[in-house]
């Protein structure tokens, strides 16, 4: 199994819309978790860090589940704005291949 | 406060030739990271320091890269030589000693491309 694992997309979603980003990793005794946010030619920015009990920022969720091993990002109100590539980061530091979103008018 | 700075930002070599980037972290980040990214992956960890020890390298081609954080602070990556498939983007980041809730700042990255 790969360290991290991550549905790369696309997710083409309309404005508005409430959209779902999952990522599983494999090792247990991972610790800090993080989303980037990267842009088309640009490099990766942190979005949020990930905390067992939830972290929000506005229409930003992130989620970690230890159980299952996976962490989770959700998106609501989707804006034009929110269109990239959503990367999974677990402890390495190793990220995930990405997820691109598109939110169409 | 200036962020990661990267040079050069593009460069273009020929199959076989040495080609180095540099790497300028956050003042007072001690640990360093190089990453390697191609298009449509996420970034891919070559290398990372902490202060000038090279802590996990694990994943660097050692045959043909590699690396120095003579003291701590800058650091260069070389590939020599280089092949058609290093052609990539090679990404900087740095980070406070086990990053916690801040994460990893990257710099700009250094396209690379090998014809």
């Amino acid at each position: 199994r790969k360290e991290v694992e991550q549905d790369p997309g696309p997710f083409n979603v309309p404005e508005g819309a409430t959209v779902a980003f999952n990522c599983t990793y494999s090792n247990s005794a991972s610790q800090s978790f993080f989303w980037y946010r990267q842009d088309c030619r640009k490099e990766p920015k942190l979005l949020m860090s990930v905390y067992s009990s939830g972290n929000e920022d506005g229409r930003f969720t992130a989620q970690l589940n230890r159980a299952s091993q996976y962490i989770s990002l959700l998106i609501r109100d989707s804006k034009l704005s929110d269109s990239a590539t959503y990367l999974c980061v677990v402890p390495g530091p190793t990220f995930g291949r990405g997820t691109s979103l598109i939110v169409h008018p | 406060e200036a962020g990661v700075v990267q040079s050069p930002r593009y460069k273009i070599i020929e199959k076989k030739q040495p080609v180095a980037f540099w790497c300028n972290p956050i003042s007072g980040h001690n640990t360093l990271y190089w990453y390697r990214q191609n298009l449509g992956q996420g970034p891919e960890l070559l290398i990372r320091y902490e202060n000038e020890e090279a802590v996990d390298d694990s994943q660097l081609p050692k045959d043909r890269f590699s690396a120095e954080r003579l003291k701590g602070v800058d650091s260069t990556l070389k590939i020599q030589p280089a092949e058609l498939g290093d052609s990539a983007v090679y990404l900087c980041a740095s980070s406070a000693l086990r990053a916690l809730g801040n994460g990893y700042t990257f710099g700009s990255g250094t396209r690379l491309t090998v014809v």
